[in-house]
């Protein structure tokens, strides 16, 4: 596709309940990279993939949180047990070969996760 | 570890006069800065990047951006603000964790401009 497509767009969901994001990046990238950002806070890292493995995964918050990447390409981000303070904008960024020095990564438009 | 601080929350200029927007960093050896935009309803955008080459950077929609180690500085700069140029910006960082590279982001700023 022309960009990175996050569906869907908009979820919400009840506390307790299970939620899948996906995220579609560009042709060809191999880096993946999941953000979350919160209301009024920058992005903060949650997870790398090079490939179909993930490279760093320290930054997701606890064991409810997992993303998986088994054909190299498409991910999805999975969310056990939401709780309230999942709730946020939910980013995913590709990039050719990974780094953000040495080659562009590109963003998509978020999907924003409420939990009520 | 590597941080940024992004110095105001809001930041309001007339149209047509220049803009600044104000960004430490915190690091422990020479670091790659960035600076984004987010649009609402729109994807992260890179206006531009500092990776130890020429300390002034030239980016896209006439930003700017001059690296000042003495100062441990990374300021955005524009000389004249259109409207569209009303976003969020944030200025980040480039920090290596175990051979991976990712990036930390500032709190942002919110750009207004009036008309």
């Amino acid at each position: 596709g022309a960009g990175v497509s996050q569906t869907p767009s908009n979820k919400v969901t009840e506390k307790g309940k299970y939620v899948e994001l996906r995220c579609d990046p560009i042709s060809g990238h191999t880096a993946l990279y999941w953000y979350r950002q919160s209301l009024g806070q920058g992005p903060e890292f949650l997870i790398y993939f090079q490939g179909t493995g993930a490279a760093d995964d320290s930054g997701l918050p606890n064991d409810r949180f997992f993303a998986v990447r088994p054909e190299g390409s498409v991910s999805t981000l999975k969310i056990q047990r939401t709780e309230r303070g999942d709730s946020a904008v939910y980013l995913c960024a590709s990039s050719l070969w990974g780094g953000f020095v040495g080659t562009e990564a590109f963003f998509g438009q978020g999907t924003r996760l409420t939990v009520v | 570890a590597q941080s940024v601080t992004q110095l105001d929350s809001h930041v309001s200029v007339s149209e047509g006069t220049p803009v600044l927007l104000r960004c430490n960093y915190s690091s422990s050896y020479s670091p790659s800065l960035f600076w984004y935009v987010q649009h609402p309803n729109k994807g992260l955008q890179l206006l531009l990047k500092y990776t130890s080459a020429a300390t002034l950077v030239k980016g896209i929609n006439g930003f700017e951006a001059e690296f000042k180690k003495s100062e441990t500085s990374f300021h955005l700069t524009k000389p004249s603000a259109h409207m569209s140029d009303a976003a969020e910006y944030f200025c980040v960082v480039s920090q290596l964790n175990f051979g991976n590279e990712k990036l930390t982001f500032g709190t942002g700023t919110r750009l207004t401009i009036i008309p």
